[in-house]
């Protein structure tokens, strides 16, 4: 069956950096659009960006500090925040959109992040 | 930007009940772009509905969405003990955007 599987937890100073992996198995790869969607504790889903089978990706806000990259090779996609501040602090999923598009059908099981001193 | 606007932010309901979740949004969008989405705590959203009224894959016929417009409504018709979670409508326009959750605990 499909699968989304993350890296695991990461704890980092204010003003590092991130990244995030999230492999993909049990279907064609290059053929769907991959989002990263952050959850900070106890709130709701924040939409991050979509990286596209093209590797062109669209990123909300984030001034100029996320990254998303992609490796067909291995069917796993990146997200990578830099200058991390407490803010940041969230549990961050990777979610794959389907075919016909514009919502979210598959998850992975999430990556929490903690931004401390 | 499109805002969406869950109602109510708790309801507090027994099994057996039948739940209505509204997702209101601040302007017109297309019900192909609208879906719905159940989180368990410690678990990832699960797709439920998309395109306002399909269920997903594997959902129960007892959840059914409806509306159009700006006005959406997700009906759990008997509500089941697994069925207690959190709710997130989730739309499409020039980017995507979800509501802020409503709560579905037992009474």
């Amino acid at each position: 069956q499909v699968q989304l599987v993350q890296s695991g937890a990461e704890v980092k100073k204010p003003g590092a950096s991130v990244k995030v992996s999230c492999k993909a198995s049990a279907y064609t790869f290059t053929n769907y659009n991959m989002h990263w969607v952050r959850q900070a504790p106890g709130q709701g889903l924040e939409w991050m960006g979509i990286i596209r089978p093209s590797g062109d990706s669209t990123i909300q806000m984030f001034q100029g500090r996320l990254t998303m990259t992609r490796d067909t090779s291995t069917s796993t996609v990146y997200m990578e925040l830099s200058s991390l501040r407490s803010e940041d602090t969230a549990l961050y999923y990777c979610a794959r959109e389907p075919t016909l598009g514009y919502n979210f059908d598959q998850w992975g099981q999430g990556t929490l992040v903690t931004v401390s001193s | 930007e499109i805002v969406l606007t869950q109602s109510p932010g708790t309801l507090s309901l027994s099994p057996g009940e039948r739940a209505t979740l509204s997702c209101r949004a601040s302007q017109s969008v297309s019900s192909t772009y609208l879906a719905w989405y159940q989180q368990k705590p410690g678990q990832a959203p699960r797709l439920i509905i998309h395109g306002a009224s399909s269920r997903a894959t594997g959902i129960p016929d007892r959840f059914s969405g409806s509306g159009s417009g700006t006005d959406f409504t997700l009906t759990i018709s008997r509500l089941e003990p697994e069925d207690f979670a959190v709710y997130y409508c989730q739309q499409y326009g020039s980017s995507y955007i979800f509501g802020q959750g409503t709560k579905l605990e037992i009474k």
